[in-house]
């Protein structure tokens, strides 16, 4: 079956990086667009980045302002998010998701989720 | 601010039908196909309907989608203890390239 696990996440310093990996399987990942999403505590689910199934397309929230990378490693089958420049309001839960169609790149629907990992930036 | 509006809350006794709306605009419920899903804290979010009213498998049929214009609804009949979550809708935006969700729906089951 269709499973998504990330890691990567921590406590980390206001300024700082971290990179978030989310590793796939039960699936042919090259096929799949992927996304990250986040939750902040107390709020809602806000999209960050997604990334087309080749890897050739990239498009990001502009809350974001060119501090989040998004890569991915079709041969490893694993999905990445570079974050620099850490503040707190980026603070979240930080969920990696496939989309329902293979070889779509547009679209909100979201099958598949990892249970996320914990992203906290604080001094 | 989302830019999909819900009410931030929704209630319901055992066995009523609810109702949640999300509102957009042209360039994302408008144009492109709506989700919805429940969430459970502590838990990943659940597609509980995609392209407006089509359930994935494994979800009952006690919960249906609509859209009209730029507005879209969920509704939940027969309404469960175990329905007790929050509720997003979320489409596509073709002037943010990107998907859109809205602020969530706490609903409660009296």
């Amino acid at each position: 079956q269709v499973q998504l696990v990330e890691s990567g996440g921590g406590v980390v310093q206001p300024g700082r990086s971290l990179r978030l990996s989310c590793a796939a399987s039960g699936f042919s990942f090259s096929s799949y667009t992927m996304h990250w999403v986040r939750q902040a505590p107390g709020k809602g689910v806000e999209w960050v980045a997604l990334i087309s199934y080749d890897g050739s397309n990239k498009y990001y929230a502009d809350s974001l302002k060119g501090r989040f990378t998004i890569s991915r490693d079709n041969s490893k089958n694993t999905l990445y998010l570079q974050m620099n420049s850490l503040r707190g309001e980026d603070t979240a839960v930080y969920y990696c998701a496939r989309v329902h169609i293979a070889m779509v790149i547009v679209g909100a629907n979201f099958d598949s989720w990892g249970q996320g990992t914990l992203v906290t930036v604080s001094s | 601010q989302s830019v999909l509006t819900q009410p931030p809350s929704a209630s319901g006794t055992p066995g009523q039908r609810v109702t949640i709306s999300c509102s957009g605009s042209s360039s994302n419920i408008g144009s492109n196909t709506v989700n919805w899903y429940q969430h459970l804290p502590g838990t990943a979010p659940k597609l509980l309907i995609y392209s407006h009213n089509q359930r994935p498998s494994g979800v009952p049929d006690r919960f249906s989608g609509s859209r009209s214009g730029t507005s879209a609804s969920l509704a939940i009949s027969g309404l469960q203890s175990e329905d007790e979550a929050d509720y997003y809708c979320a489409a596509w935006d073709d002037s943010l390239n990107g998907p859109v969700f809205g602020g969530g729906t706490q609903l409660t089951v009296l």
